[in-house]
């Protein structure tokens, strides 16, 4: 059983678009988080939400909406596609007083033509 | 600004030899440091941690130093299996917010 899905796992589209990935945690967790990696490997937070509550709200384009329907879901829609938003896409989650160890989904590869 | 460091991109050793990699962070304000691994076409896994109030921590193969007046930290694995052959990511981050900031990886190549 995965602990951290995310769908799709790939996601080709054009600029302009509309998207959504799609993220469950079946650990329990309250704390759920995403992550975009660039071309420079670097794994930068975007979000997380703690209980379906927004806590980290990095400087990202409004373009980027992240949505928690309950504690074990967290997605993450993104209108109007740019070339720039290219990179792989991580979904994790940690529970309580170890907040700062987190359990990672495999990763969305997102690219926009 | 690149607060998390990994300066060096690759490490190739021998399998049996001793693994050393390093981390360099800028902020003092860090007082958790974690290791993960990851291999290709999977998310990052946690491999070990120390709060900054320890300099050691050690769990089988792995062991992490910490140098606090340094800002340093490094992962030792002894002895290094074919297995452990990926990216290894340093992260820090403060006061259990769960916002940890990244290094950008070392890729380790364990030969057998």
């Amino acid at each position: 059983d995965t602990a951290v899905s995310q769908t799709p796992k790939y996601l080709v589209t054009q600029m302009g678009n509309d998207k959504s990935i799609k993220c469950e945690q079946n650990l329990g967790h309250d704390t759920m988080y995403w992550y975009k990696q660039d071309s420079k490997k670097f794994l930068k937070i975007m979000f997380s939400y703690n209980n379906k509550e927004l806590i980290i709200n990095e400087t990202v384009p409004n373009r980027f909406s992240p949505k928690s329907p309950d504690k074990a879901h967290l997605n993450l829609h993104i209108n109007s596609l740019e070339l720039g938003d290219s990179a792989v896409y991580f979904c994790a989650s940690s529970y309580g007083q170890t907040k700062n160890i987190q359990y990672f989904g495999a990763g969305t590869r997102l690219s926009v033509l | 600004d690149q607060q998390v460091k990994q300066n060096s991109p690759s490490l190739s050793v021998q399998e049996g030899r001793i693994s050393i990699l390093n981390c360099d962070y800028t902020n003092s304000m860090f007082d958790y440091f974690l290791w993960y691994k990851k291999y290709p076409a999977e998310g990052p896994t946690f491999l070990i941690s120390i709060s900054s109030i320890k300099d050691k921590n050690e769990d089988g193969r792995f062991t992490v130093f910490l140098n606090k007046s340094a800002k340093h930290l490094s992962l030792h694995i002894v002895p290094s299996q074919p297995g452990d052959s990926a990216v290894y990511f340093c992260a820090a981050s403060y006061s259990n917010a769960g916002k940890s900031t990244f290094g950008d990886g070392t890729t380790l190549t364990v030969k057998p």
